[in-house]
């Protein structure tokens, strides 16, 4: 149980074009999921938290009109990269907390994203 | 500011070795400890926590001690398998935000 999809798991780009990632829980509901970025060899940073039916919140540096997150429904959360630019590529990663379960995240596997 | 701090890898390993891996980490207030696995291709996983300190988790032959003295959460295991091959990633954190370590790479060769 507890599992997290993405989708794609590779996805290239040209710049200036928008791409859209889906974190989906699928067999549990997920009030907050959370999207992380992943640069080589270094620490997954958390880029925003995204609870459902409400606007998500954003960490300090990351530009809430180029990763747009939108959480529509309980098992559905999507990062939106707009007009992406080279430096946008990276691994995202989402995950999903269960309830109000404070310690419990179940991750997702991850999108490579390369933005030509 | 709060940050995680794990030793840098690969860490290449013959079956049946010992393993440690180093974390230390920074934190306002008392987080709880955690220690993730990722296999490859897969997504994070959950290996084991503590929430408070002096507290062991443990999970799969693996260990750590919450070391409150030393802000310290170094995971062990006494003999590790080739099916141990993975990244291994320290985190702290709490209800909403956590912080994880770069990651190391655990090799175990037959």
């Amino acid at each position: 149980g507890a599992v997290v999809s993405q989708h794609p798991s590779r996805v290239i780009c040209k710049s200036g074009t928008s791409v859209k990632i889906e974190c989906r829980s699928l067999d549990f509901q997920a009030t907050t999921m959370f999207w992380y970025r992943q640069f080589p060899k270094q620490s997954l940073m958390l880029m925003a938290t995204s609870n459902e039916g409400s606007k998500a919140t954003y960490e300090q540096g990351v530009e809430k009109d180029k990763f747009l997150i939108n959480h529509a429904s309980l098992t559905l959360s999507t990062l939106t990269v707009t007009s992406a630019h080279p430096e946008d590529s990276s691994f995202y990663i989402c995950s999903a907390r269960v309830g109000q379960t404070p310690y419990e995240q179940y991750f997702g596997p991850g999108t490579r994203l390369t933005v030509t | 500011g709060d940050s995680v701090t794990q030793m840098e890898g690969p860490v290449t390993l013959s079956e049946e070795a010992f393993l440690t891996i180093n974390c230390t980490y920074t934190a306002t207030g008392y987080p709880s400890l955690f220690w993730y696995v990722q296999y490859p291709g897969e997504g994070l996983q959950l290996l084991l926590k503590a929430t408070k300190a002096d507290d062991k988790g443990s999970n799969k032959g693996f260990e750590a001690t919450y070391r409150k003295e030393t802000t310290s959460f170094h995971l062990e295991k006494g003999s590790v398998q080739v099916s141990d091959s993975a990244v291994y990633f320290c985190a702290h954190g709490g209800f909403n935000k956590f912080y994880f370590g770069s990651g190391t790479k655990l090799n175990v060769k037959p």
